[in-house]
């Protein structure tokens, strides 16, 4: 059983730009989160997708979109960068929907970390 | 709304001495909770988790917490620190809406 991937591990980037970043979920899960967390602190929850559908959003502004792939994959996208965008970029794949709620968990990868200049 | 508060960011210990990670949660419902553990440069990864039934929860490497309803605590604590223990451990809740929210971490440094 693999585990979630997510890539590019390291990246920088100026403000006004835009990046694209990648996950791959783990093997019979369905649903996929994003979590920003920045130096010092716990991951904060961007958003999650189930079956190809945004499905929970926390408190980001719209430049942070994403999309699921009918292989459950998904991509992370932050448009118009800014300097407090630097942070490690978690993404979890989890059962999700359609399974029992308390036997959820979430599987991470080891992140991207993007780095705003 | 549920949420998570970890007491402490940063906990030193002795080598072999007793581990103790706070957590409390705000819930008006019963909560899922669960421990993260992180080390440098990697994701998170599950210790432990709390449903439903029996209060202590034993996870990974030797970990184990309490759910505390009375108290609205899920304290983490391991009776012997080892070296590799060192990371940075977060509490986290699930809500009905099928969404984790984490605290925002404690710090373990382990002295030799």
């Amino acid at each position: 059983e693999t585990g979630v991937t997510q890539s590019p591990t390291h990246l920088i980037k100026t403000r006004g730009q835009q990046v694209t970043l990648r996950c791959s979920s783990q093997s019979g899960h369905n649903t996929v989160s994003w979590y920003q967390q920045a130096l010092g602190q716990g991951p904060q929850f961007i958003f999650q997708y189930y079956r190809e559908e945004e499905n929970g959003r926390g408190n980001f502004p719209p430049r942070f979109s994403g999309l699921q792939f009918p292989n459950y994959s998904s991509e992370l996208n932050v448009n118009a960068l800014e300097l407090d965008d630097s942070a490690l970029y978690l993404c979890a794949s989890s059962a999700g929907q359609g399974a029992n709620l308390g036997a959820n968990v979430l599987t991470f990868g080891a992140g991207s970390r993007l780095t705003v200049l | 709304a549920q949420s998570v508060t970890q007491l402490g960011s940063h906990v030193s210990v002795s080598e072999g001495a007793l581990v103790l990670l706070r957590c409390n949660y705000s819930s008006s419902v019963p909560p899922y909770l669960f421990w993260y553990v992180q080390y440098p440069n990697q994701g998170l990864q599950l210790l432990l988790k709390y449903t439903t039934g029996a209060t202590l929860v034993k996870g990974i490497n030797g970990f184990e917490a309490e759910f505390k309803k009375s108290e609205t605590s899920f304290h983490l604590t391991k009776p012997s620190a080892h070296m590799s223990d060192a990371a940075e451990y977060f509490c986290a809740c699930l809500n009905t809406g099928n969404q984790f929210y984490f605290g925002t971490g404690t710090s373990l440094t382990v002295i030799p």
